[in-house]
C-alpha cells in the first residue's frame, strides 16, 4: 500500500526519558513534515524537510531533533521528555512542486507520565 | 507569517441539513486552500481543496468557495449524514510549502 506510515502508534513513557518516532513514505514525495496535535486538536507545524534538507524549524525546544536519512524517511527524536510533550504527533508528506495537500501518517500518541 | 481563523468551533446540525464552516487568512500571497476531515482517533484526510485561480469547487455533497479579495474561504456540506460527524480543518499554504491550519470545527450531525 502506498502511504505514510509511522511507528509506534502509541508511546507511553516516563518523564526524563528519550524516545524516537519513525516515519516513512512511499509516495515519492519530496517534502516531509512533523506536526503536533495538542489536546484541543490544534495542528501545529514543528519541522519540514525537503529531500533531506531542513527547511522549516518552528519554535520548538531543542530537545526535539528531526533526522532525515533520505527523502522517504523522517524521524523525530525527543530528549528529556516532559509532561507537556504529551500529544499526538503526525508525520506528513507532499509533492514539492505545485499546490497539493499533505498526506498524513496515522499519528503517534505520546503520553508522558 | 500566515494566520488562519476558523469559525464556528462547534456546529450541530440535523441530518439532512446543510453545514457551513468559514475561514479567513491573513497572507494575500497564499494560493492554496485545502480542507481536512479528522474522525476520532484517525489521521486528518484531505476532502477537497481550492487554488487561488478558482472561485468555487464542488465534489458531490461538499463544495468550497474562495473570495481572494476578502481573504476568506468556506466549506459547504449539503444533505449532511451522521458519518459527516468529525473535526474539520481549513488550511492555507504559506510560501515555502507550509500549511497553516485553522483551529478546527467539531461537526455533529444528529439523526
Amino acid at each position: 500500500d502506498t502511504a505514510v506510515s509511522q511507528t509506534p502508534k502509541y508511546l507511553v513513557t516516563q518523564m526524563g526519558n528519550d524516545k524516537s518516532i519513525k516515519c516513512e513514505q512511499n509516495l515519492g514525495h519530496d517534502t516531509m513534515y512533523w506536526y503536533k496535535q495538542d489536546s484541543k486538536k490544534f495542528l501545529k507545524i514543528m519541522f519540514s524537510y525537503n529531500n533531506k534538507e531542513l527547511i522549516i524549524n518552528e519554535t520548538v525546544p531543542n530537545r526535539f531533533s528531526p533526522k532525515s536519512p533520505d527523502k522517504a524517511h523522517l524521524n523525530l527524536h525527543i530528549n528529556s521528555l516532559e509532561l507537556g510533550d504529551s500529544a499526538v504527533y503526525f508525520c506528513a508528506s507532499t509533492r514539492d512542486r505545485g499546490n497539493y495537500g499533505y498526506t498524513f501518517g496515522s499519528g503517534t500518541r505520546l503520553t508522558v507520565v | 507569517g500566515e494566520n488562519v481563523e476558523q469559525h464556528p468551533s462547534t456546529l450541530s446540525v440535523q441530518e439532512g441539513d446543510s453545514a457551513v464552516i468559514k475561514c479567513t487568512y491573513s497572507d494575500s500571497a497564499s494560493n492554496y486552500f485545502p480542507w481536512y476531515k479528522q474522525e476520532l482517533g484517525k489521521r486528518p484526510q484531505l476532502i477537497i481543496d481550492i487554488r487561488s485561480n478558482v472561485g468555487e469547487k464542488k465534489d458531490q455533497r461538499i463544495a468550497v468557495t474562495l473570495n481572494k479579495t476578502a481573504k476568506h474561504f468556506s466549506l459547504h456540506i449539503t444533505e449532511t449524514q451522521p458519518e459527516d460527524s468529525a473535526v474539520y480543518f481549513c488550511a492555507a499554504k504559506e510560501y515555502g510549502n507550509k500549511l497553516v491550519f485553522g483551529a478546527g470545527t467539531i461537526l455533529r450531525v444528529k439523526s
